[in-house]
């Protein structure tokens, strides 16, 4: 079965500080890729990062970083230094194929929306 | 901007009103979707399209009629909606397959009065 659980639903923080949201995953896939997305308030869902599942390393990018970990099946996303403009919705997603090969679908979590106050 | 333009942004219709959502990539993408988000739940896929043919319909109602006349448009028809169906309706697209990652547009807030 395929899916995506953040378990977080909603999450405030005070500016500057350092967040870190949640996902866990269930595949049955050997080989698979994992998202991030942002869902401002203007409702548009932002693609933030894709993971290939061979590869393990942490990734940095400016205030962003993700840990994955595939012995948990785990994709955290911190993110430092929060701001203002972080605030909004945080999707984890996994694609994956209903009918085999070649046609692959998204399934996303339930999102955790994130809240920065000045 | 991600390169896909959903129109209109806002839309109020009657139940017993015939509207439609439209969507636009010039991504080169053969993949289009439509997601439907209420409030407190999760995105929920309605439709698939590759290469222009529809290879999902996740057990939507039939007052969503969905049409991909190319590659680049996507367009959802609605007729007789409930209240229920209030939503915001979002549509993505991808390279070939959600494997590479979709790229969505901003959505139409959608109001059934």
């Amino acid at each position: 079965a395929q899916k995506v659980t953040q378990a977080q639903t909603e999450i405030s923080v005070v500016e500057k500080e350092d967040v870190t949201l949640d996902c866990v995953y269930e595949t049955r896939d050997t080989t698979y890729y994992l998202f991030w997305y942002k869902q401002p308030p203007s409702g548009e869902l932002v693609f933030l990062i894709r993971r290939n599942s061979f590869d393990e390393q942490n990734e940095i990018s400016g205030r962003y970083s993700w840990n994955f970990q595939k012995s948990t099946s785990s994709f955290n996303f911190t993110i430092t230094a929060s701001q203002v403009v972080d605030s909004a919705v945080y999707f984890c997603a996994l694609p994956f194929a209903p009918s085999g090969a070649g046609s692959y679908q998204l399934t996303f979590g339930k999102g955790t929306k994130l809240s920065v106050i000045p | 901007e991600t390169g896909v333009t959903q129109t209109p942004r806002h839309l109020v219709m009657g139940m017993t009103n015939k509207k439609s959502l439209k969507c636009e990539q010039h991504l080169g993408h053969n993949a289009m979707y439509w997601y439907k988000q209420s409030a407190k739940k999760p995105l929920e896929l309605m439709f698939v399209y590759n290469f222009k043919e529809q290879t999902e319909n996740n057990s939507v109602p039939s007052r969503f009629s969905p049409e991909c006349p190319n590659s680049s448009h996507l367009f959802l028809h609605l007729h007789t909606l409930q209240p229920e169906d209030s939503a915001l309706y979002l549509c993505a697209s991808s390279p070939q397959g959600a494997q590479a990652g979709a790229f969505f547009g901003q959505g139409t807030r959608l109001t059934v009065v």
